[in-house]
């Protein structure tokens, strides 16, 4: 079993649509929790970062992390065509020597398409 | 504000030869990580260097070696390279929170 599951999709939505990205893990020691955004031949580019339970809101993006349930979810409201990338999920279990997180544990990545 | 800056963009080497790839942290990052991230794959951790030392290492094997150097710009290095080693290497420089990834080094393998 990976450490992190992630659905690879693909996801296809109409311009404006609320998306629902969801990833789940199975390490405890997990406590940092982030999602980035690829684009085709880039690398990822960090979007929301959350420590511990709770949420998070910038812009149009939300994100969530349920511990107890080993859960996290990135919402995107009024989803547009520049939207339309790889989702990726990433964990980290904290400090790791230096002053610096530890290594990121990543998820397969959702691949969505906004249509206009 | 330069990003993270990683060479070659790409890269077409013989299996069985040795390649060096090479980053440059965003500027003020003093930690670097590299990653593998293979077709359709999310990255794959294999190793963090700080203060020129490597901290902490993923499930790869020795063939995969790296180096940070004073100035913390880091270089990954692979020997005796496989067609399975055909991926985008991705470096990573953080200071305190989240990652900022370079674009990557597309390997080939053939």
């Amino acid at each position: 079993q990976k450490e992190v599951e992630q659905d690879p999709g693909p996801l296809s939505v109409p311009e404006g649509a609320i998306v629902s990205l969801n990833c789940t893990y199975s390490n405890s020691a997990f406590q940092y929790f982030m999602w980035y955004r690829q684009y085709s031949r880039k690398g990822p580019e960090l979007l929301m970062y959350t420590y511990s339970s709770g949420n998070k809101e910038d812009g149009r993006f939300t994100a969530q992390v349920d511990k107890s349930s080993k859960y996290i979810s990135l919402f995107i409201r009024d989803s547009q065509p520049s939207d339309s990338a790889t989702y990726l999920c990433a964990m980290s279990g904290g400090r790791a020597g230096g002053t610096s997180y530890g290594k990121l544990t990543f998820g397969q990545g959702t691949i969505l398409t906004v249509h206009p | 504000d330069a990003g993270v800056t990683q060479s070659p963009t790409h890269l077409i080497k013989t299996r069985g030869q040795q390649v060096t790839l090479r980053c440059s942290p965003k500027s003020g990052h003093d930690t670097v990580s590299w990653y593998q991230q293979a077709l359709g794959q999310g990255p794959q951790f294999i190793f963090q260097y700080y203060e020129e030392e490597e901290r902490q290492r993923g499930n790869f094997p020795d063939r995969f070696s790296g180096h940070q150097f004073p100035n913390y710009s880091s270089e990954l290095n692979v020997n005796a390279l496989l067609l399975g080693d055909s991926a985008l290497y991705l470096c990573a420089s953080s200071l305190r929170v989240g990652y900022t990834f370079g674009s990557g080094t597309r390997l080939t393998v053939v």
